[in-house]
């Protein structure tokens, strides 16, 4: 069965700094990966989404994901955090299969 | 910016008792979705509608549950007997004219099952 791992529970990060959150999914013949956010008491948002071309993807609020297929990977990284960051974020795999999320928390 | 809206925020329920669940997908879309997301815990996928029919399944959509757009707008789920293990959060989500659009997301239904 197609899975979707989140090596990371939690992060804890410090405001300015830089985060990568690990995405790991179980291979297929077709690819599609996708990174969602969600805020306390809100639905999912769209950050990103690979579905084919460039490996490096770039979305929204300065986030961007790299696919790596070798290493059945598409973390997600940005530069530098802002308090506004801090949030559940989900990595899923076709729409379907959805990792088991992983808590930015970002730091004054 | 269209959205996808959803109704109750919240529902309660006693458990045993039928709950709809009502959603309003964005007004061009043609696939359909409902997750749900157990507090703390991943969300999950239930169903994919399309062309008026299922078009996917998970393990969980079992035969207490049940799917309908019953006019041009809505789309609704039914659990027809409710189990304090369905206590969640319900989301809808759409997307456009194929399996691989963007997927939008409700701010979803909390089901409390008592």
């Amino acid at each position: 069965a197609q899975s979707v791992t989140q090596l990371d529970s939690q992060v804890p990060v410090f405001e300015e700094a830089p985060v990568e959150l690990r995405c790991n999914y179980s291979s297929s013949v077709s690819v599609y990966l996708f990174w969602y956010v969600q805020y306390p008491n809100q639905g999912l948002q769209l950050l990103l989404k690979y579905l084919s071309g460039s490996t490096l993807v770039k979305g929204i609020n300065g986030f961007e994901a790299e696919f790596n297929k070798s290493q059945t990977s598409f973390h997600l990284r940005k530069p530098s955090v802002h308090i506004s960051d801090t949030a559940e974020y989900f990595c899923a795999h076709y729409k379907y299969i959805f990792g088991t999320g992983t808590r930015l928390k970002v730091l004054a | 910016e269209p959205e996808v809206t959803q109704t109750p925020s919240h529902q309660v329920t006693q458990m045993g008792q039928e709950v709809i669940l009502r959603c309003v997908p964005i007004s061009n879309h043609l696939y359909f979705y409902w997750y749900r997301q157990i507090l703390g815990q991943k969300v999950e996928f239930l169903v994919s509608f399309y062309n008026n029919e299922i078009s996917e399944k998970s393990e969980i959509f079992d035969d207490q549950f049940s799917v309908e757009r019953p006019d041009g707008s809505n789309f609704t789920l039914k659990i027809r007997s409710t189990k304090l293990e369905d206590s969640a959060m319900y989301f809808c989500a759409s997307s456009g004219t194929s399996g691989r659009d963007t997927q939008y997301f409700g701010p979803g239904t909390r089901l409390t099952v008592l």
